[in-house]
């Protein structure tokens, strides 16, 4: 099992739609969870973080974590065609090392 | 705020030669320092963990001796690939964090070609 694990889509979304993504991890130790987006040929760009259970929003997206479950979620509201890159989600292990998952790739379609 | 600088974004030489990218935290200090690498279609691979004032810690198949990296002071970490050869063609990204359990911010990467 891949200590996180994302679906690598593609995942299609008509404009103006929620696009949701989904990433599961391992490590019940894990403390913090970042999203990131990954244009083709560009370095990862910080999009969300969170540390406790429940919903945080910043803007258009929305990141939810349940611990629980070891599932972190970003939805992405009134999605827009800039909005097609990977997504990258990331986990900080028990061991204080960063994971990353091997990204999704989301397409908005007009 | 963490803004993380890397040098050069584009590199192409001949087989043989060794190649410097230096990576630098702007506006933070990075005790620890990431080198990740990326092949075409395909995602982020960690390749060591660059500490302030001691040695790397490379990730299981990446060669040491190949892949020399320096992290000499809290603001800058440098990785030199030696006597590179096409198949170390890719595109090296470097990253830095203040803390362990904040995020990472990216350098803009370096994409290296070898002839």
């Amino acid at each position: 099992q891949k200590e996180v694990e994302q679906n690598s889509g593609p995942l299609s979304v008509p404009e103006g739609a929620i696009a949701s993504l989904n990433c599961t991890y391992s490590d019940r130790g894990s403390q913090s969870f970042f999203w990131y987006r990954q244009y083709s040929g560009k370095s990862p760009e910080l999009i969300m973080f969170i540390y406790s259970n429940g919903d945080k929003e910043d803007g258009r997206f929305t990141a939810q974590l349940n611990k629980a479950s070891q599932y972190v979620s970003l939805l992405i509201r009134d999605s827009q065609p800039s909005d097609s890159a990977t997504y990258l989600c990331a986990v900080t292990s028990s061991a204080s090392k960063i994971i990353f998952g091997s990204g999704t790739r989301l397409s908005i379609r007009p | 705020g963490a803004v993380v600088s890397q040098h050069p974004s584009w590199v192409i030489c001949k087989s043989g030669t060794s190649v410097k990218i230096e990576c630098r935290s702007l506006d933070f200090q990075a005790t620890t320092m990431f080198w990740y690498r990326q092949f075409p279609k395909q995602s982020l691979m960690l390749m060591a963990t660059s500490n302030e004032g001691s040695k790397a810690t490379y990730e299981q198949g990446v060669e040491k001796d190949k892949f020399l990296i320096n992290h000499a002071s809290l603001t800058l970490s440098t990785l030199t690939v030696t006597s590179a050869h096409p198949e170390d063609s890719s595109f090296y990204i470097c990253s830095g964090t203040p803390y362990s359990n904040q995020p990472q911010h990216f350098g803009d990467g370096t994409r290296l070609s070898i002839l």
